[in-house]
């Protein structure tokens, strides 16, 4: 069965502060996976397509990486805008019009 | 280029209602998907609907079903609402499946609906 987990389910970050974000996955032929960014009451936010191993995608302050078997998205100098949910989701070639999503973790960058 | 918009956006129903839901797509996405929200469960894949076809379907009860217009405008609707049912329903589109790629799905804000 196809499967995302993602880690830590909250992180808590001081201004400037980098980290990264866990995605792990297990898919009977990855056809793709993207990183959401979700706001509290609103509908989530399209970031990243990764299709490959080896992949790495950048925007502003966010970079995603692929592997085979799981993605990061690594935060540098984050700010208090970037507090939000981030969503990893992942879809399969046997369910290409489905997206399988993580629990999320949910971010807050402190000033 | 407008997003993809859901109307209403809050709903309040009670018990044994039945609820529609409508979601117009980007202009010129033919693939049209449905997600409920809730805390416990995050998000979880209803249907998705391309050229008015049905073309997977979710975990989810009978009482959910969906279908899609000509212009690509989708409706889910919800019958015997229970308590359970209260989420934020989602809807997303993309232009459509490729063989060889995956599109990009772009989320709608969103429908709040709360079964008492």
């Amino acid at each position: 069965e196809d499967q995302v987990t993602q880690s830590p389910e909250a992180l808590r970050l001081q201004e400037g502060e980098s980290s990264s974000l866990n995605c792990s996955y297990t898919v009977s032929g990855l056809r793709g996976l993207f990183w959401y960014r979700q706001d509290p009451g609103k509908g989530p936010e399209f970031l990243f397509t990764l299709y490959s191993a080896g992949e790495e995608k950048e925007k502003e302050r966010l970079k995603a990486t692929l592997t085979k078997k799981e993605s990061f998205l690594h935060i540098t100098a984050p700010k208090p805008e970037d507090s939000a949910t981030y969503l990893c989701a992942v879809v399969s070639s046997s369910n290409t019009g489905k997206l399988i999503f993580g629990q999320g973790t949910t971010l807050q960058v402190k000033p | 280029k407008a997003g993809v918009t859901q109307t209403p956006r809050y709903l309040i129903k009670t018990r044994g209602q039945q609820v529609t839901l409508s979601c117009s797509p980007i202009s010129g996405h033919r693939s049209v998907s449905w997600y409920q929200q809730t805390p416990g469960q995050g998000l979880q894949f209803l249907f998705e609907y391309f050229s008015e076809t049905q073309r997977n379907k979710g975990n989810f009860p009978g009482r959910f079903s969906g279908r899609q217009f000509s212009n690509s405008r989708s409706e889910m609707n919800v019958s015997t609402l229970e308590l359970g049912d209260s989420a934020l329903y989602l809807c997303a589109s993309s232009l459509s499946p490729g063989k060889s790629s995956y599109n990009e799905q772009f989320f709608g804000p969103g429908t709040r609906l709360t079964v008492l």
